[in-house]
C-alpha cells in the first residue's frame, strides 16, 4: 500500500484564490511527522511546512497551512492568496517514528497559478 | 540556505562505468540522506547515514554503495552504472530526525 498518496497529478488556481493540495497518508505508528515541499521548475526542494502527530494545532508558515485531519489520515496543504510564483511541484512527505528520519514521498501536484 | 553542495551537478557517462556523487554540507548536521527522483515516482530513498560510518540501504538501495568517513561528507557511488540509474539525485541533511530535511541542488545523471 501507498504510504503517501497525492491523487491530484495537477492543480489550477487563479491568482490571488486560494487552493488545496490533497495528502492522504497512511501509517501504523503513532509518532509521525508530515512534510511539504515545494519544487519549482529551476528544480531545487524547498521545505514548505511541518505537521507533528502529536501537534494539537494545524501548522502554519505565512500563506502556507496545513489542514491535518488525524482521523481521516489526510494532511491537506492550503496555499492562500496564490501567486504566480506558487507554480511549481508540491510533494507530501511522511516520515515515521523510529526511521531514522526518513522521508516517505508523495508523486507530487503539480499546481498552475493562472494570471 | 543550507550549506549543502552537490557534486557534479551534472553528469553523462556510459553503461559499465563507475560513477560517485557527492554530497557535502558545512551545517555539521548528523544526518545525511541520498534520494533518487524519476518521474511518476517522486523521491524515493536510495541509502541514509545516522553518523559517521554508520550507513543503512533506503528503498532502493541496489546497485548503490555509500561512505561517510567524515561527517561533512557523504558519498554515493554507483560501482557499474546501467540505464536505469538514469536520475535526478538529491542529497538532504538534517540535525535531529524531528526536524526538516534540507536538500542540496541535484545531479542529473545520464548513463547512456
Amino acid at each position: 500500500a501507498q504510504k503517501i498518496t497525492q491523487t491530484q497529478p495537477g492543480m489550477f488556481v487563479q491568482e490571488k484564490e486560494a487552493v488545496t493540495l490533497d495528502c492522504t497518508y497512511d501509517t501504523s505508528d503513532p509518532s509521525y511527522g508530515l512534510f511539504w515541499y515545494k519544487q519549482p521548475s529551476s528544480g531545487e526542494m524547498i521545505f514548505l511546512i511541518y505537521q507533528g502527530s502529536y501537534d494539537q494545532q494545524n501548522a502554519t508558515e505565512g500563506r502556507y497551512s496545513l489542514n491535518f485531519q488525524k482521523a481521516r489520515k489526510s494532511a491537506n496543504l492550503v496555499i492562500s492568496a496564490s501567486q504566480l510564483g506558487d507554480s511549481a511541484m508540491y510533494f507530501c512527505a511522511m516520515r515515521e517514528g523510529t526511521s531514522y528520519g526518513k522521508l516517505t514521498f508523495g508523486q507530487g501536484t503539480i499546481l498552475t497559478v493562472h494570471p | 540556505d543550507a550549506g549543502i553542495t552537490q557534486s557534479p551537478r551534472h553528469k553523462v557517462t556510459e553503461t559499465g562505468t563507475p560513477v560517485t556523487l557527492r554530497c557535502h554540507q558545512t551545517e555539521n548536521h548528523r544526518y545525511m540522506y541520498w534520494y533518487r527522483q524519476d518521474p511518476g515516482h517522486g523521491l524515493r530513498l536510495i541509502h541514509y547515514s545516522y553518523g559517521v560510518k554508520d550507513t543503512d540501504k533506503g528503498e532502493v538501495s541496489d546497485g548503490y554503495s555509500v561512505s561517510r568517513s567524515k561527517t561533512e561528507d557523504f558519498l554515493l557511488t554507483l560501482e557499474s552504472a546501467t540505464s536505469s540509474q538514469t536520475s535526478v539525485y538529491f542529497c538532504a541533511i538534517s540535525a535531529t530526525t524531528g526536524q526538516p530535511q534540507h536538500f542540496g541542488d541535484g545531479t542529473r545523471l545520464s548513463i547512456l
